[in-house]
C-alpha cells in the first residue's frame, strides 16, 4: 500500500513553454501533498505544500506564479512550470501523506525536466 | 523554520565496516525523524524513522539514535555491503497534518569490497 505515482517520468521542452506534472496517490487519500525540487548532487528542496481544496503554501524564494500547484482532489496534485527556462531543468518529486498513515510521506518516482 | 545539518557529505568504508551519519536540527518542536536512501535517478526510500518519544530504534543492520536535548540524531549501518552505496538523507518534521519534511544535504556512502 501507499503508492504514489508521477507522470510524466521525464520531459523535454523548449524554453518558454509550460509543462504539467501530475502526482497521484494510488491507494490512499492524500490530505497533503508536497512538491520538492532536486538539482544534481543536491538535496531535496521543498517548493510548496498543498492541501486538498485550498491554495498551496509556497516556500520562500519559490515563485507561485511560475510554479502553479493545484490539489483538486484527495488523490491528485499537479505542478505546472510556466514559461520554463533552462534553469528550471531539475528533478521534481512529489510526496503525499494521509492522516491515517501518520507522519510518513510517500514519494513519487520523480519527473526529470529538461528545458532546452 | 527548521534547519537540518548533516555530516559527513561523503563517507567511504570497506565492506563489513560500520558507517555513521549524523544530523542536527534546530526546531525543538520537531518530533519525527526519518532517514531516506536514494539511488541515482530514483525516489527516496524510507529506511528507518524515529519519533521523539523513543531514544533508539533498530532494524536489522540499521539503527537510529535520537538525543532530543542536544537536538541531534544519527544513522548507524553495521556490516556494510556494496549495495548500501547510495545517498542518505536525514529529515525532520513536526508530527501534525500538513508539516513537510525538511531534509539535510545528504551523505554519499560508498562501500568498497
Amino acid at each position: 500500500g501507499a503508492v504514489v505515482s508521477q507522470h510524466p517520468s521525464w520531459v523535454i521542452c523548449k524554453s518558454g513553454t509550460s509543462v504539467k506534472i501530475e502526482c497521484r496517490s494510488l491507494d490512499f487519500q492524500a490530505t497533503t501533498m508536497f512538491w520538492y525540487r532536486q538539482f544534481p548532487k543536491q538535496s531535496l528542496m521543498l517548493m510548496a505544500t498543498s492541501n486538498e481544496g485550498s491554495k498551496a503554501t509556497y516556500e520562500q524564494g519559490v515563485e507561485k506564479d511560475k510554479f502553479l500547484i493545484n490539489h483538486a482532489s484527495l488523490t491528485l496534485s499537479t505542478l505546472t512550470v510556466t514559461s520554463a527556462h533552462p534553469e528550471d531543468s531539475s528533478f521534481y518529486i512529489c510526496s503525499a501523506r494521509a492522516v491515517r498513515l501518520k507522519e510518513t510521506q510517500y514519494f513519487g518516482p520523480g519527473t526529470r525536466l529538461l528545458v532546452l | 523554520g527548521e534547519n537540518v545539518e548533516q555530516h559527513p557529505s561523503t563517507l567511504s568504508v570497506q565492506e563489513g565496516d560500520s558507517a555513521v551519519i549524523k544530523c542536527t536540527y534546530s526546531d525543538s518542536a520537531s518530533n519525527y525523524f526519518p532517514w531516506y536512501k536514494q539511488e541515482l535517478g530514483k525516489r527516496p526510500q524510507l529506511i528507518i524513522d524515529i519519533r521523539s518519544n523513543v531514544g533508539e530504534k533498530k532494524d536489522q543492520r540499521i539503527a537510529v539514535t535520537l538525543n532530543k536535548t542536544a537536538k541531534h540524531f544519527s544513522l548507524h549501518i553495521t556490516e556494510t555491503q556494496p549495495e548500501d552505496s547510495a545517498v542518505y538523507f536525514c529529515a525532520a518534521s513536526i508530527s501534525q497534518a500538513g508539516t513537510a519534511l525538511i531534509f539535510g544535504k545528504g551523505t554519499t556512502l560508498s562501500v568498497s569490497s
